[in-house]
């Protein structure tokens, strides 16, 4: 089983839309949390961290439930800018990070 | 500006030439690690480092070796390179429990 588990999509979703993404991780050691961006061929940046009391940017908000080990992604009034693939990501032992697969996004107008 | 740098973001080479990837940050952090991505299969870590003069192995380490003499420093070593470690691969430091910077990518392929 992976440590970090990711749906892969592909999400299609029209420009305005509400698109969901989910984490699950098997570490209950894990210590911190993160959402990473990744456009096509280029390096993935943080978009946001995410707290055990939730936490939201934007149109962005992040959960996470520790007792059922799993993070999740909302995306409000998607944007066609949104289009990326957007990386669960799960650190433990000061700092070793571990990622998902990534889960692909694509907003169409 | 704050960055990690690696060199080169692209490469060609041949089955068994050895080469090395360079890695370098300037925000004086502790963590360092490579990863490779491979479609479908995400990023895989292959080694990190807490420190200088201490690396541990990844999830797939297998072919690589990695040394940390500098703070600044995590170079990326293949001896013998093979097809099979064709892929693109990323650097990325970070201070403890926050945000991991990555570098630019290299894109290696292996004839």
């Amino acid at each position: 089983r992976k440590e970090v588990e990711q749906d892969p999509g592909p999400f299609n979703v029209p420009e305005g839309a509400t698109v969901a993404f989910n984490c699950t991780y098997s570490n209950s050691a894990s210590q911190s949390f993160f959402w990473y961006r990744q456009d096509c061929r280029k390096e993935p940046k943080l978009l946001m961290s995410v707290y055990s009391s939730g936490n939201e940017d934007g149109r962005f908000t992040a959960q996470l439930n520790r007792a059922s080990q799993y993070i999740s992604l909302l995306i409000r009034d998607s944007k066609l800018s949104d289009s990326a693939t957007y990386l669960c990501v799960v650190t433990y032992n000061n700092n070793d990070m571990r990622f998902g697969a990534g889960t692909r996004l694509t907003v169409k107008p | 500006e704050a960055q990690v740098t690696q060199n080169p973001r692209y490469l060609i080479t041949v089955t068994g030439k050895k080469l090395t990837v360079t890695c370098s940050q300037n925000m004086n952090h502790e963590y360092m690690s490579w990863y490779r991505q491979d479609p479908g299969l995400g990023l895989r870590q292959i080694y990190y480092s807490m420190n200088v003069e201490v690396t541990d192995k990844g999830d797939v380490p297998e072919g690589y070796k990695v040394s940390r003499k500098e703070k600044r420093n995590f170079p990326l070593i293949l001896e013998s390179p093979s097809p099979n470690q064709t892929s693109l691969y990323f650097c990325a430091s970070g201070a403890t429990n926050t945000e991991a910077f990555f570098g630019q990518g290299t894109r290696l392929t292996v004839v």
